[in-house]
């Protein structure tokens, strides 16, 4: 079973910050946060990851509360490239990931 | 490529047929996955390999499933006498080790007919 809760959609204006929501309420102290987003006819893209502190890179900010009970991924400037459902996984290093159903985000003009 | 890859990308067979799925993951990595991904659903999970030792095989939904990875580099998946519920997309993943994230490809779309 996923570890993860996500909301089923979203949507977003072109332009604007994404900021998309994950509950991981029964994270344990050695598991990973980790984003993908998979677009249709592709296979899972790789985002961001993190454990504890927040992370940033090229694609994408991972902000994870105190608590590690939840966290989101910021999409600083959504373009309509970025239409996806993105998943939230929570997973040892190494380890099989249990993606649940994710978000579905839409980008709209 | 960089890339991992995955072949065929479509693949249609007659209800009890045997089928083999190929993945090359990316060169050095170590771990290799196989997920199953149903029309609507996120992946699953199905076995997991480090380098040619098969680790978990715990998400097979059947024996008529079976994966293998010789040389600890390219993988198989096999399903010997498919059935109509074994259509689905069949996605391999890799990664360098065990602290780094996997990376998919575009899977192989099996349909059953």
């Amino acid at each position: 079973d996923a570890k993860t809760t996500q909301p089923p959609s979203m949507d977003c204006a072109e332009g604007r910050a994404a900021n998309l929501p994950c509950n991981h309420s029964t994270i344990s102290g050695n598991e990973y946060v980790y984003w993908y987003r998979q677009i249709h006819s592709q296979g899972p893209q790789y985002i961001i990851h993190g454990l504890k502190n927040n992370e940033t890179n090229e694609m994408a900010s991972l902000i994870i509360t105190e608590d590690r009970k939840s966290s989101t991924l910021i999409l600083p400037h959504a373009t309509l490239r970025d239409t996806a459902v993105y998943y939230c996984i929570v997973s040892d290093t190494g380890n099989q990931f249990y993606f649940g159903t994710g978000t579905s985000l839409t980008v709209i003009p | 490529g960089a890339g991992v890859s995955q072949s065929p990308r479509y693949k249609v067979a007659k209800r009890g047929q045997d089928v083999a799925l190929r993945c090359d993951p990316i060169s050095g990595h170590v771990s290799l996955f196989w997920y199953q991904q149903a029309l609507g659903q996120g992946p699953e999970f199905l076995t997991y390999f480090q380098n040619e030792a098969q680790l978990d095989k715990s998400g097979l939904p059947s024996d008529r499933f079976f994966a293998e990875r010789p040389e600890g580099s390219v993988s198989t998946l096999k399903i010997q006498r498919t059935q109509q519920e074994d259509s689905a997309v069949y996605l391999c993943a890799s990664s360098l080790n065990r602290d780094q994230p996997q990376h998919f490809g575009d899977g192989t779309r099996l349909s059953i007919l």
